[in-house]
């Protein structure tokens, strides 16, 4: 199974600032995701990180907002923009390999709090 | 329409019992795979178990099996001999298609295991 590790595990930032969040996989995998779990909530996914091009974003998530890089097949960043208290969620980075194996695992998370 | 429905938002169950925790699914793909999380408090997300749709088994991973139903859409989770560490959210996942999509999540049962 895949190692997902991310960095911060946490952290509290003020309104308007904006937060990059790093997402290690320890081997090469096709896909990788980001979901966002409001406080209470189940997870939502944010956007689709491909490399080698722009992410592919769902309903209701846009680029300016959440920019997402991808540079390797073992590497992906979501930045969180302008924050706002509403901004304040887990975030997962997930990981899957598109060719074949069905296995989706998840990173442990970054506990987002907006002031 | 919602793809996967968690019925139950939460459910108690007495140590070493066995508990069934719902979760019916919609999707028009002959291909696609269901699967189940646990989440701590802590908020990681652990991989469970894994079915396929072509799967006619179901799955099993130590005291976790899944009760699949495909006529039914309904792809429950047994957990056999409760223990206090199982106290948790599960979320059950539909992937449409074998391998490489995104997932999407149910509402998510809380599980309380008592002594």
């Amino acid at each position: 199974s895949a190692v997902i590790s991310q960095k911060p595990s946490r952290d509290i930032c003020q309104r308007g600032t904006s937060l990059t969040i790093q997402c290690q996989v320890d081997s090469q995998v096709t896909m990788m995701f980001w979901y966002r779990q409001q406080p209470g909530q189940s997870l939502t996914l944010i956007a689709t990180a491909n490399q080698g091009s722009e992410a592919t974003y769902e309903s209701g998530f846009v680029i300016d907002k959440f920019p997402i890089s991808r540079p390797n097949l073992t590497f992906s960043t979501l930045t969180v923009s302008n924050m706002s208290p509403e901004d304040s969620s887990i975030y997962l980075c997930s990981a899957g390999d598109g060719q074949g194996a069905y296995e989706q695992y998840f990173g442990p998370g970054t506990r987002l709090t907006v002031t | 329409a919602q793809k996967i429905t968690q019925t139950q938002p939460g459910m108690f169950v007495q140590e070493k019992e066995a508990v069934t925790l719902d979760c019916t699914y919609d999707t028009s793909d002959q291909s696609y795979g269901l699967f189940w999380y646990k989440q701590p408090s802590s908020g990681e997300m652990i991989f469970l178990i894994y079915q396929g749709s072509y799967d006619e088994q179901n799955a099993t991973e130590g005291r976790y099996s899944l009760n699949f139903q495909k006529a039914r859409k309904s792809a429950n989770l047994v957990i056999s001999a409760s223990q206090l560490g199982d106290s948790a959210m599960y979320f059950c996942a539909m992937r449409e298609g074998l391998s490489g999509n995104k997932l999407v999540f149910g509402a998510g049962t809380i599980l309380r295991v008592k002594s």
